[in-house]
Order: structure tokens, then sequence, then C-alpha cells
């Protein structure tokens, strides 16, 4: 019964490749997100997605790209991976469209690229 | 955008002791401050949240201060137990973005 569940929980890849995160949540909320967490253990909000519909990026380069299929999935597609994507990836969900709300996080995903 | 800052970054209490974590803010418009606990090898969970209209709240061994005149806000723990061992984050609302300080990782010792 894992609220937000995401795949997979460790990803370990080589520079250059492409890789994507699956998330799914089964709370019916309204809005989903990608957080990445850095070595620091520094929280920064990705994507904000509410509705299948982004509404929030912030500054995330091209590279990225999220992908909601419908309101209970949100995935991360990554090309060309570099270095200095290593971090720890969360995906969350909130109710609602406003960011007052408590967010529901899944378990990460450590991306390690080498 | 809201700034965030945590402080400390590191804590090690007794256990039974309180632990306090202290957090300001830039944005005078931030109306929402979550608390959230990260324990190893998981995501961050809400402990307890404040809103602007209200100074101060308690759940438990768990209480949140706010002040908004001065723009901080803090985590009380009090009797602190090894579970609650784990790294804190405060958070603050910054128009449509919740923006988090750096973390506090809190050791309890037996």
């Amino acid at each position: 019964d894992t609220a937000v569940s995401q795949t997979p929980k460790y990803l370990v890849t080589q520079m250059g490749n492409d890789k994507s995160i699956k998330c799914e949540q089964n709370l019916g909320h309204d809005t989903m997100y990608w957080y990445k967490q850095d070595s620091k253990k520094f929280l920064k909000i990705m994507f904000s997605y509410n509705n299948k519909e982004l509404i929030i990026n912030e500054t995330v380069p091209n590279r990225f790209s999220p992908k909601s299929p419908d309101k209970a999935h949100l995935n991360l597609h990554i090309n060309s991976l570099e270095l200095g994507d290593s971090a720890v990836y969360f995906c969350a969900s909130s109710q609602g469209s406003a960011v007052n709300t408590e967010a529901f996080f899944g378990q990460g995903t450590r991306l390690t690229v080498v | 955008g809201e700034n965030v800052e945590q402080h400390p970054s590191t804590l090690s209490v007794q256990e039974g002791d309180s632990a306090v974590i202290k957090c300001t803010y830039s944005d005078s418009a931030s109306n929402y401050f979550p608390w959230y606990k990260q324990e190893l090898g998981k995501g961050p969970q809400l402990i307890i949240d404040i809103r602007s209209n209200v100074g101060e709240k308690k759940d438990q061994r768990i209480a949140v201060t706010l002040n908004k005149t001065a723009k901080h806000f803090s985590l009380h723990i009090t009797e602190t137990q090894p579970e609650d061992s784990a790294v804190y984050f405060c958070a603050a609302t910054g128009g449509a973005v919740l923006s988090f300080g750096a973390g506090t990782t809190v050791t309890v010792r037996a």
C-alpha cells in the first residue's frame, strides 16, 4: 500500500547515457513533483505537474524531461547524463495545486553517473 | 525567490534532553512553514507544520514556533529518543515553490 513509489531505487550508469526514473502515486493527488537532493542533502524542486500539466520548471537543463501520462504518474527522463547529475531524486505528490499542503515523498532514486 | 537558512547543521543531544532547530526566511509573503524528517534511506516525511496566522503549534513531543516579524521559526523536540535521530528540514513557501533549508542532522546519544 505504498503511497508514492519510484523505480528504480538505485541507478548506476555511464556518462552520456539516457535513463528514466518512474514514479506512481496511489493517493489520488492532483500535483506531483520531482526534487533533487545533492550530496550535501540540499533539497531543491525541479518540476511540478498539476493534472498532467507542467506548472513549475525550476531552471533545470533541457536534458531533463518530465512526462506525466496521467495524474497518478510522473516519470523523469534524463538525456546525455553528466557526472554532476549524480544525486538522489525524489518524487512527491500533494493534494490540490497549492504549495502549502503536505507533500508525500517517495523513497528516492540514487543516481550515480560514472 | 525565497531563501531559507537553517541552523545548526548538526546537533548531538543526550537521550531525554531537548533539541532545537532554528530557521530564518527572506520572503515576508511566505505563509506556510512545514518541517520534514528524513530517516536514512527514506524520503522526507512531514512531522509538523505551521501557518502564518498561528504563533505556536504542538504535537506531543514536537512543537514549532513562528515569529513573522523577525521572519524566523523553530522546531523543538522534547524528551528526545533514539528514533528521533534523523535529518530535519525546515521549509517555507516562496511564491509557487516550497524552499527547503539545508537540513540538520540530529543524533540522539543513548
